[in-house]
């Protein structure tokens, strides 16, 4: 089973800074990788598929980067409403699987 | 807009099944882009995707291997939703559950539309 590592586990930055945040994978998932947000009380949201391919209605201060083993989801400028927890997930073609990071969470410093 | 609308109880006794169903609206439950998935997130496990339902020429079911032996993913067409189905329950059966949509499509690798999630705790 292929895991993913997310970093840093929280991250603590004020509206308007520069967030990034890592995932890796413990093998190649090619380009096979999506980032979600997830609020209190509410199903994770699709921001970025494919490693760099925003979702339906994303903001485009969210950009995802990266291939292989390595992936970045980067927010441009932080907005208040952006304060939750991000998950990567990877989709496995052989044998057909689906894993998610452990999550970092994204706090107002 | 695709909607997925969750039932199911929320209060399962130990060594019993779990049964869940997700409407959905918007889409078909047949698509042949589509994979209909079971997701479940817990403090101890976090996000862990259990298995999935899809039909291309005819239907496939995967399913996680940590459940492989407990699990039964199904379509129902007739009333274009599809359900859940997890045998003999311990309390580590305890998370949230939530159904998701996967569209090659239109998302990729990701899973575009969730329902809206049902805690369901196994307790005697």
């Amino acid at each position: 089973e292929i895991v993913l590592t997310q970093s840093p586990a929280t991250l603590s930055l004020s509206p308007g800074e520069r967030a990034t945040l890592s995932c890796r994978a413990s093998q190649s998932v090619g380009s096979f990788l999506a980032w979600y947000q997830q609020k209190p009380g509410q199903a994770p949201r699709l921001l970025i598929y494919d490693a760099s391919n925003r979702a339906t209605g994303i903001p485009a201060r969210f950009s995802g980067s990266g291939s292989g083993t390595d992936f970045t989801l980067t927010i441009s400028s932080v907005e208040p409403e952006d304060f939750a927890v991000y998950y990567c997930q990877q989709r496995s073609n052989w044998p057909p699987s689906i894993t998610f990071g452990q999550g970092t969470r994204l706090e107002i410093k | 807009q695709v909607q997925l609308q969750q039932s199911g109880p929320g209060l399962v006794k130990p060594s019993q099944t779990l049964s869940l169903t997700c409407a959905i609206s918007g889409d078909s439950v047949s698509s042949n882009s589509a994979a209909w998935n079971w997701i479940r997130q817990s403090p101890s496990r976090g996000l862990e995707w259990l298995g999935r339902t899809l039909y291309r020429s005819k239907w496939y079911n995967d399913y996680a291997v940590s459940v492989k032996s407990r699990i039964t993913i199904n379509p129902d067409t007739s009333k274009n939703q599809f359900s859940l189905q997890l045998n003999s329950v311990t309390p580590e059966d305890t998370a949230v559950y939530y159904c998701a949509r996967g569209d090659i499509a239109v998302a990729g690798t990701g899973l575009d539309y969730w329902g809206q999630g049902t805690l369901v705790t196994v307790s005697s």
